[in-house]
């Protein structure tokens, strides 16, 4: 296992489509997270899964995103309706159990135009 | 919510210079991990370190969560550490909930 992937890498989309992007974690861990990273900050928590089950919620993370761990392997998280402020990089992270190291993917950048 | 503050937020130095980053935060931790972003946006890990004392190579990190702080020591800098540092921690709230919360960052640039 190399580690958590992510796809897309890139995205642009029009203001108002919907998009999804996927989370491969690293094998065997039980915990993944999402987070989002606009440029020049630090990356903010959205979401976090435990096995299949979704866990906790920021409040960054609007009525317009979703997230599903369906088997407790891969996750997705889609935006409805994408607006500019959507624009930023989406990091996905896995850990083995709480509070084990988190490693991350290489993020999928999302551009609205 | 908790607070980290990373300290300076830029920093510039020549190759083989030493530097020493700072991480503060507010609140008692369970988890404390430091990463390097590189160019193209992926977090390296560096050190998952809630207490204690860490080396890999020319990199040690030292994290005193009585005084809730952690520091990060680069020796004999290269080019190639250039990039945004990052600490980041996790709430110790019992429950295992809670994301990495994350400092700003440190920019830091090595010149030949």
């Amino acid at each position: 296992d190399t580690g958590v992937s992510q796809d897309p890498r890139h995205k642009i989309t029009k203001r108002g489509q919907n998009v999804t992007f996927r989370c491969d974690p690293i094998s065997e861990h039980n915990r993944l997270y999402w987070y989002r990273q606009t440029l020049g900050q630090g990356p903010e928590f959205l979401t976090y899964f435990q096995n299949e089950a979704q866990l906790e919620k920021s409040r960054l993370l609007s009525d317009r995103f979703s997230a599903e761990r369906p088997k407790g392997s891969f996750s997705t998280l889609e935006i409805q309706r994408t607006e500019q402020g959507d624009s930023a990089m989406y990091l996905c992270a896995s850990s083995l159990n709480y509070p084990d190291e988190q490693f991350f993917g290489p993020g999928t950048r999302l551009t609205v135009l | 919510g908790i607070q980290v503050e990373q300290s300076p937020p830029d920093l510039i130095l020549q190759e083989g210079a030493n530097s020493t980053l700072r991480c503060n935060f507010s609140d008692s931790v369970n988890n404390l991990q430091w990463f390097h972003q590189n160019p193209w946006g992926q977090l390296i890990n560096l050190f998952y370190i809630p207490s204690g004392t860490k080396q890999n190579g020319r990199l040690s990190a030292t994290t005193v969560a009585t005084e809730r702080y952690s520091l990060l020591y680069i020796s004999s800098s290269q080019t190639t550490d250039s990039g945004v540092y990052f600490c980041a921690v996790v709430l110790y709230s019992g429950g295992g909930a809670d994301g990495l919360t994350f400092g700003k960052g440190t920019h830091l640039i090595i010149q030949p």
